[in-house]
């Protein structure tokens, strides 16, 4: 059971908009900054946004994110079949004095 | 090119003992944090341990069974893992910790595997 609560799957068809929520609490979410990586199975994960919304550089405008109290979204716009991977949110939780990441969201791209 | 690479993962039987490696080049080392992070098979991203960039402070999740290091003049650093359960049976990455981005997990290694296993 992870700290932050992500939905396992989500789906699209190239060009689509994609969401992908992320749940936490007060003492993570709600207080930190919250982070997003990309993980292709066999390969090193990759930051795609930070401090809730920033984008690193190199990382395609097509990918956003946001946060409302205790909970954060990455939108992904005109979806693309390299789009395809696993997303991870992550926070600093304050209570527990660790890292902690959501359970990952399998992105399928129809 | 800015770059990790893990190494030292292998088979393990329980209650025995690894050191993994994380060699890092094209970027002044001492000048990141570093995290260590496990992935289990068919299980999500979590993080174990973090150290500053000079050595002098350091987190984990794991206590008592995981110690992680660095040595600076090697560009290197290290998760000292004892104990061993199969429940540690994980891909182990090593992450470089951008404080000019909030901390975040921004160049990572492509993994270490070790297997807990009799």
């Amino acid at each position: 059971q992870s700290v932050l609560t992500q939905p396992p799957s989500a789906s699209g068809t190239p060009g689509q908009r994609v969401t992908i929520s992320c749940s936490g609490s007060s003492s993570n979410i709600g207080s930190n900054y919250v982070y997003w990586y990309q993980h292709l199975p066999g390969t090193a994960p990759k930051l795609l946004i930070y401090r809730n919304n920033q984008r690193p550089s190199g990382v395609p405008d097509r990918f956003s994110g946001s946060k409302s109290g205790t909970s954060a979204s990455l939108d992904i716009s005109g979806l693309r079949s390299e789009d395809e991977a696993d997303y991870y949110c992550a926070a600093w939780d304050d209570s527990f004095s660790l890292w902690v990441f959501g359970g990952g969201t399998k992105l399928t791209v129809l | 090119e800015v770059r990790l690479v893990e190494s030292g993962g292998g088979l393990v039987q329980p209650g025995g003992s690894l050191r993994l490696s994380c060699a890092a080049s094209g970027f002044t080392f001492r000048g990141y944090g570093m995290s260590w992070v496990r992935q289990a098979p068919g299980k999500g991203l979590e993080w174990i341990s973090a150290i500053s960039g000079d050595g002098g402070s350091t987190s984990d999740s794991v206590k008592g069974r995981f110690t992680i290091s660095r040595d600076n003049s090697k560009n290197t650093g290290f998760l000292q893992m004892n104990s061993l359960r199969a429940e540690d049976t994980a891909i182990y990455f090593c992450a470089r910790m951008n404080s000019a981005l909030g901390n975040a997990f921004d160049i990572w290694g492509q993994g270490t595997m070790v297997t807990v296993s009799s």
